[in-house]
């Protein structure tokens, strides 16, 4: 099956500083992938969608310059948080699909667990 | 925005009983894709069971099988034969064939296996 690996496993960080996290697919071209956020015995909530060489897509609520996501490559996708403060703290989650057309379903990351202190 | 509700937060079954679990979304599209995920406590999302909306026919993955109303907008799981690595959370999700194809899901269910 597709691969997305998804790095750092577990992250944590001063308040105030950034840091960035990587989702790779490592077996497919990934067209479009997401980015999630899931707070502790919750569902998986989207923050953003973004296409191969276009600029994301941010759900209502969803601090654009605070969530930096980049999705340079067919492989690649990053999202960095800027400034980060305590209440970023939580477990983010990216999925790839190689498009619609080919696979339907979305590959999951391992997820990422942020503390921010 | 599409929705996706699943009624039940906690659902528990015997082990080796059969156990359904709710969904039901909200769309004005005809075609899309719903699917049901397995999220075990490493947090890593699994993909159970995949169904397109323009197929009449319930898909089915060995022990899982889904029921597919598309006039009702319902897309229920039926789990047969439940094991005790059945327990997890579960997610239902629905993909739309629209703008940027984005998927969202439903707020799961807890599956608890009793042995």
């Amino acid at each position: 099956g597709a691969v997305v690996s998804q790095h750092p496993s577990r992250v944590i960080c001063k308040s105030g500083t950034s840091v960035k996290i990587e989702c790779r697919s490592l077996d497919f071209q990934a067209t479009t992938m997401f980015w999630y956020r899931q707070f502790p015995k919750k569902s998986l909530m989207l923050m953003a969608t973004s296409n191969e060489g276009s600029k994301a897509t941010y759900e209502q609520g969803v601090e654009k310059d605070k969530f930096l996501i980049n999705h340079a490559s067919l492989t690649l996708s990053t999202l960095t948080v800027t400034s980060a403060h305590p209440e970023d703290s939580s477990f983010y989650i990216c999925s790839a699909s190689s498009g619609w057309s080919r696979r339907t379903e979305a590959f999951f990351g391992q997820g990422t667990r942020l503390t921010v202190v | 925005a599409q929705t996706v509700t699943q009624s039940q937060p906690e659902m528990s079954v015997q082990e080796a009983e059969t156990v359904t679990l709710s969904c039901t979304y909200d769309t004005s599209e005809s075609d899309y894709y719903l699917f049901w995920y397995k999220q075990p406590p490493s947090r890593q999302m699994i993909l159970v069971i995949r169904q397109e909306a323009y197929k009449q026919q319930n898909a089915t993955e060995n022990r899982f099988s889904v029921n597919f109303q598309k006039a009702a907008k319902s897309f229920s799981l039926k789990i047969s034969d439940s094991q005790l690595g059945d327990a997890a959370m579960y997610f239902c999700a629905y993909r739309s064939r629209e703008g940027n194809n984005d998927m969202r899901f439903g707020a799961g269910t807890r599956l608890t296996v009793k042995p």
